[in-house]
């Protein structure tokens, strides 16, 4: 069965604090890993990675694989309170153009 | 990146009546579209994938006559919460795929509460 599990489930930081956020996948013809940032409504997007070791940045945010350890990780620098959010990753099992959600982690970053 | 509407945004309903709910991609052709539910602090379950034209492929576990889903065109996907019960109150998410591409355009989803 495949599986996408992201840790920490929840966690509260101060602003200016850099975190790390950790999702771990087990799916068949791994292809992808996709990251998305929940506030209020929908997902938004963030990164789509599908080469292990290279790093995808968008300003404050940067997304790494590790296809080796079947992993990734989202890094956030210095804090702001509106990275108040729920960060998802995704990956599509085998052919399926589905996705399938891991967990989640609740970041809550406090002034 | 592309644009997915969904209709309404909330919606409130007496137990035992049907909701529909529609989602639309504004400025692409969603050959796939997606359907999820969110519960309170609970990441997003996959409730079905509609290709248009065909007939939707359903979760484990997802009552394909309680949530009905109609895929008519390119740019229009409809679910329709059949007979609805309190249990059903959650955030439904839409989403759709353009082509080969994995990645998916969200909808700002529909919070259902049945009364």
């Amino acid at each position: 069965e495949d599986k996408v599990v992201q840790s920490p489930l929840s966690l509260v930081v101060h602003e200016g604090d850099t975190v790390t956020l950790n999702c771990s996948y087990e799916v068949t013809n791994f292809r992808s890993l996709l990251w998305y940032k929940q506030e209020k409504k929908a997902p938004t997007f963030l990164f789509m990675l599908t080469s292990s070791g290279i790093e995808k940045k968008s300003g404050r945010l940067s997304s790494i694989l590790d296809k080796k350890e079947l992993s990734s990780i989202l890094n956030i620098t210095a804090t702001q309170t509106g990275d108040s959010a729920i960060y998802l990753c995704a990956v599509p099992p085998g052919t399926a153009s589905k996705l399938t959600f891991g967990t989640g982690t609740r970041l809550q970053v406090t002034l | 990146g592309a644009v997915v509407s969904q209709h309404p945004s909330r919606v409130i309903c007496k137990s035992g009546t049907s909701v529909k709910i529609e989602c639309r991609s504004l400025d692409f052709q969603a050959t796939t579209m997606f359907w999820y539910r969110q519960f309170p602090k609970k990441s997003l379950m996959l409730m079905a994938t509609s290709n248009e034209g065909s007939k939707a492929t359903y979760e484990q576990g997802v009552e394909k006559d309680k949530f009905l889903i109609n895929h008519a065109s390119l740019t229009l996907s409809t679910l329709t919460v059949t007979s609805a019960h309190p249990e059903d109150s959650s955030f439904y998410i839409c989403s759709g795929r353009a082509g080969g591409n994995n990645e998916q355009f969200f909808g700002p989803g529909t919070r259902l509460t049945v009364l």
